[in-house]
């Protein structure tokens, strides 16, 4: 079974800073896909970055970027010059191709002015 | 384009009524998922769908929760007699499998439910 740990409960970070949540997954399978999704206040949950397993480059998208490392089952998100919309939960999750999503218990991420 | 459509947004009811969730999945897309959030349990998955066909109900905590896809457009998910345990957020999700797609799913706005 595949599972996901983000080992950081909570986090926080001044405003324009960086900072980086950590997450951890385990499977046996070669070919899956990787995600962070923010959970606002609203409880919307937004998509913030994608990582396909295959692909060795790591994805960036405008201030977030993520650490790929295949080998130790580990997927961190950088999230660069940090704004007050960063405060969230940010869940880490794991996909196989058509497949449920498998989430990490979330990292709540406090941005401070 | 429009993203994924849920109703109610929220919902509040008595113990032992029937609530009946309802989600409009972007269209196109040929995978849609019911997903429940709580506290003590996080997300996790209830019951997935491919082209209208469960694919995967183990989820689903037990027969008072059933849910159905009767076309490429709408799911609901039922729960009858609901309890105070079902209060959750019921989120329903769809992806699109496909050369690109990356197996993204798209979330609703969730449905908040308090079971009194």
């Amino acid at each position: 079974a595949q599972t996901v740990t983000q080992s950081q409960p909570e986090m926080s970070v001044q405003e324009a800073e960086t900072v980086t949540l950590s997450c951890t997954y385990d499977t046996s399978e070669s070919n899956y896909y990787l995600f962070w999704y923010k959970q606002p206040p609203s409880r919307q949950m937004i998509l913030v970055i994608r990582q396909e397993a295959y692909k060795q480059q790591n994805a960036t998208e405008n201030r977030f970027s993520v650490n790929f490392q295949k080998a130790a089952k580990s997927f961190s998100l950088k999230i660069s010059d940090s704004q007050l919309g960063d405060t969230a939960m940010y869940f880490c999750a794991f996909t196989l191709y058509g497949n449920k999503l498998v989430f990490g218990a979330g990292t709540i991420l406090r941005v401070k002015s | 384009d429009a993203g994924v459509i849920q109703s109610p947004r929220h919902e509040v009811t008595e113990m032992g009524q029937e609530v009946t969730l309802r989600c409009k999945p972007i269209s196109g897309h040929d995978y849609l998922f019911w997903y429940r959030q709580t506290m003590m349990r996080g997300l996790e998955l209830l019951i997935y769908f491919n082209n209208n066909v469960p694919i995967d109900d183990s989820g689903m905590p037990e027969d008072r929760f059933s849910a159905k896809m009767p076309n490429a457009s709408f799911s609901t998910l039922k729960i009858q007699p609901s309890e105070p345990r079902d209060s959750a957020v019921y989120f329903c999700a769809s992806s699109i499998k496909g050369e690109g797609a990356g197996e993204t799913q798209y979330f609703g706005p969730g449905t908040r439910l308090l079971v009194l």
